[in-house]
C-alpha cells in the first residue's frame, strides 16, 4: 500500500519563474490539501482540493494555484516566484468527511515533501 | 481565523524522565486535534489525535489531554527515549479539512 508521494524531491529556480509540484495521495484517499514549511516553523495551509474543486483556502496569493485530477493526484502551481517562496512544500491526503451534511474530521497523512530553493 | 500557541519552543529532558508539550488555541470551533512528530529532513507523521468530544487519550507511552473549557490541549510522552528527538508539531481544525499548526517545540531526550 503506497503512501502519499510527492516529486519532485528538490527544485531550484529563480526570481519570476513559475513551477509546478505534484502530489499523489494515499491509496484509498480523495482529498489533498497543500502545505507550505518555511524553516524552523509549522506548516501553513495553502488550500485543499476534493472532488476536482478547490474547497478550502488558505491566506495564500492568488500566484498558488492547485488542480486536483480525476484520479485524486494533485499539483500546485506557484507564479512569480519570489524569495520568500523558499520553503518545504508539503502535501496531505484524506478520505472525504463524512457523508450526509455530517462533518467528521479525517486524518491527514503526509508526503516526503518538495523542497523549493528561490534564488 | 484560528491561531495555535504551542510552549515549549524547545525542551530537553534525560532519558527515561517524561516530556509535556503544550499548546493553546482560540477558536471554539476547533473539535479535531493531532500532534505530529518531524525528524529532521522528514515528513511530519501522525502520532496521536483527538476529538473533542474526548478529554484524553492514550497510546503506550504518549498521551494527549483536552480542556475544551480552557481551550488547550497537551501531548505527554513518558519514559522518553533518544528515538523520540525530534520536533513535535500540535494542530488544530476549525472548519473543514484544514490544520493549523502551532510553531512546533525541538524535544532532545540527552541519554
Amino acid at each position: 500500500d503506497a503512501g502519499v508521494t510527492q516529486s519532485p524531491t528538490h527544485l531550484i529556480k529563480t526570481r519570476g519563474q513559475q513551477v509546478t509540484l505534484r502530489c499523489s495521495p494515499k491509496s484509498g484517499h480523495d482529498t489533498v490539501s497543500w502545505y507550505q514549511q518555511a524553516l524552523g516553523q509549522g506548516p501553513q495551509f495553502i488550500f485543499q482540493y476534493y472532488e476536482e474543486e478547490e474547497r478550502q483556502r488558505g491566506n495564500f496569493p492568488d500566484r498558488f494555484s492547485g488542480h486536483q485530477f480525476p484520479n485524486y493526484s494533485s499539483e500546485l502551481n506557484v507564479n512569480a516566484l519570489l524569495l520568500g517562496d523558499s520553503a518545504l512544500y508539503l502535501c496531505a491526503s484524506s478520505s472525504s468527511p463524512g457523508t450526509g451534511g455530517v462533518w467528521v474530521q479525517e486524518t491527514q497523512y503526509f508526503g516526503p515533501g518538495t523542497r523549493l530553493l528561490v534564488l | 481565523g484560528e491561531n495555535v500557541e504551542q510552549h515549549p519552543s524547545t525542551l530537553s529532558v534525560q532519558e527515561g524522565d517524561s516530556a509535556v508539550i503544550k499548546c493553546t488555541y482560540s477558536d471554539s470551533a476547533s473539535n479535531y486535534f493531532p500532534w505530529y512528530k518531524q525528524e529532521l529532513g522528514k515528513r511530519p507523521q501522525l502520532i496521536i489525535d483527538i476529538r473533542s468530544n474526548v478529554g484524553e487519550k492514550k497510546d503506550q507511552r504518549i498521551a494527549v489531554t483536552l480542556n475544551k473549557t480552557a481551550k488547550h490541549f497537551s501531548l505527554h510522552i513518558t519514559e522518553t527515549q533518544p528515538e523520540d528527538s525530534a520536533v513535535y508539531f500540535c494542530a488544530a481544525s476549525p472548519e473543514g479539512n484544514k490544520l493549523v499548526f502551532g510553531a512546533g517545540t525541538i524535544l532532545r531526550v540527552k541519554s
